[in-house]
């Protein structure tokens, strides 16, 4: 089954790190653009990164640049999103999810269960 | 902009045909196709439609997507209960250089 696991949420005070994984399987990983979107509690969608195919191109929201980083490991079938100086508002749960095409054009058509990052003291 | 425009509820008996509208810019859905997504509650969302008005296998026909200008719609006939969800629109930004997302349209079946 294609599948995307999300690991390495919980709770972090501000100005903390964390750092997320997503484990990918039953395709091939390093076809795949890849992206991160969160939710907060109660809230809609929000784009945060995404990543080209062999890492060499990445793309943040403004309000996450210089702050977070997108990376990915073809070998290991895995994507990553370093969080720093997190901040209050960075508290949603995260999803990792895949994208066929460059430009959205077959949109993102496979989705983590994601995993929730709460940033409080 | 830092999102497309939907409106946060929408709501229909059992049978009925709703629709969903999505508002964008130049930037968004001018020069770039629309993707909307179902979240049903305490779930992650799912592709619903793609390229505008593509299914995704296993979508039913009862679900349809348009677009037109910088404004797209999805429309939902033969309302059932299980469609009661959260629907989302999402394109990419070629000023923003990546995703953007509405802000979601909870769906309610009366």
């Amino acid at each position: 089954e294609v599948q995307l696991v999300e690991s390495g949420g919980g709770l972090v005070q501000p100005g903390g790190s964390l750092r997320l994984s997503c484990a990918a399987s039953e395709f091939t990983f390093s076809n795949s653009w890849m992206h991160w979107v969160r939710q907060a509690p109660g809230k809609g969608l929000v784009w945060v990164s995404r990543i080209n195919t062999d890492g060499s191109s990445t793309s943040y929201a403004d309000s996450v640049k210089g702050r977070f980083t997108i990376s990915r490991d073809n070998a290991k079938n895995t994507l990553n999103l370093q969080m720093n100086s997190l901040r209050g508002e960075d508290t949603a749960v995260y999803y990792c999810a895949r994208a066929p095409g460059q430009w959205l054009v077959y949109g993102m058509d496979v989705w983590g269960q994601g995993t929730t990052v709460t940033v409080s003291s | 902009q830092s999102v497309l425009t939907q409106p946060p509820s929408a709501s229909g008996t059992p049978g009925q045909r709703v629709t969903i509208s999505c508002s964008g810019s130049s930037s968004n859905i001018g020069s770039n196709t629309v993707n909307w997504y179902q979240q049903l509650p305490g779930t992650a969302p799912k592709l619903l439609i793609y390229s505008n008005k593509q299914r995704p296998s296993g979508v039913p026909d009862r679900f349809s997507g348009s677009k037109s200008g910088t404004s797209a719609s999805l429309a939902i006939s033969g309302l059932q209960s299980d469609d009661e969800a959260d629907y989302h629109c999402a394109a990419w930004d070629d000023s923003l250089n990546g995703v953007l997302f509405g802000g979601g349209t909870k769906l309610t079946v009366l």
